[in-house]
């Protein structure tokens, strides 16, 4: 599986929207890109999940762009409960592991 | 919403012990894992279950067994507990190999005395 790099740390105001890049630019055609949260002392979470297209849930937004290379995970409303670690995980279609990342810590600011 | 459920939040056991980790999920999913996350080295998969009475060792399975009698049920076993098996131990489960998300328990914190 492909290996992601994203930055340790990032902040955001709450009310704004926290846009989290990930590279993944050895990703190949039958990778999907996921994304997981992990809240303090708390299990991750499922956010979102995408192979070519941009996707849209409850939660968030993932955009990808053309050449897959890399994508940015969208919260459009931070709030204060957003305060997380996010994973980006790149995976195969066939693979049923997840290699994990250090990821990015995520503080929302009042 | 599925639920994974793991049956202790915090324990505690002596050097030598055999320790039993359980984990419950209730959506009939065909995939089970059972990972440790110490500081540092972020999730390391331990062994994995895409069936019942099926196994597949992970990345780091030394010093560990699992066991899936039900296909709800994935047991993990350290045979004679460590100290540097002391960490969080995530319990996640999925539908299928493809295009599914893991859903998570919400961890064992283990200590090892």
């Amino acid at each position: 599986d492909a290996k992601t790099t994203q930055p340790p740390s990032m902040d955001c105001a709450e009310g704004r929207a926290a846009n989290l890049p990930c590279n993944h630019s050895t990703i190949s055609g039958n990778e999907y890109v996921y994304w997981y949260r992990q809240i303090h002392s708390q299990g991750p979470q499922y956010i979102i999940h995408g192979l070519k297209n941009n996707e849209t849930n409850e939660m968030a937004s993932l955009i990808i762009t053309e050449d897959r290379k890399s994508s940015t995970l969208i919260l459009p409303h931070a709030t204060l409960r957003d305060t997380a670690v996010y994973y980006c995980i790149v995976r195969s279609d066939s693979n049923y592991q997840l290699i994990w990342g250090a990821g990015t810590k995520l503080i929302i600011k009042p | 919403d599925v639920k994974v459920t793991q049956s202790s939040r915090y324990l505690v056991k002596r050097t030598g012990e055999k320790v039993f980790l359980e984990c419950v999920q209730d959506m009939d999913h065909e995939n089970m894992f059972w990972y440790r996350q110490d500081p540092g080295l972020g999730l390391r998969l331990i062994y994995f279950s895409y069936d019942v009475k099926m196994k597949e060792k992970g990345d780091i399975p030394e010093g560990y067994s699992v066991s899936r009698e039900k296909k709800e049920r994935f047991s993990l076993i350290l045979e004679s507990a460590s100290t540097n098996q002391t960490s969080m131990y995530l319990c996640a489960s999925s539908l299928g190999a493809s295009g599914y998300g893991y859903t998570f328990g919400s961890g064992t914190r283990l200590t090892v005395v």
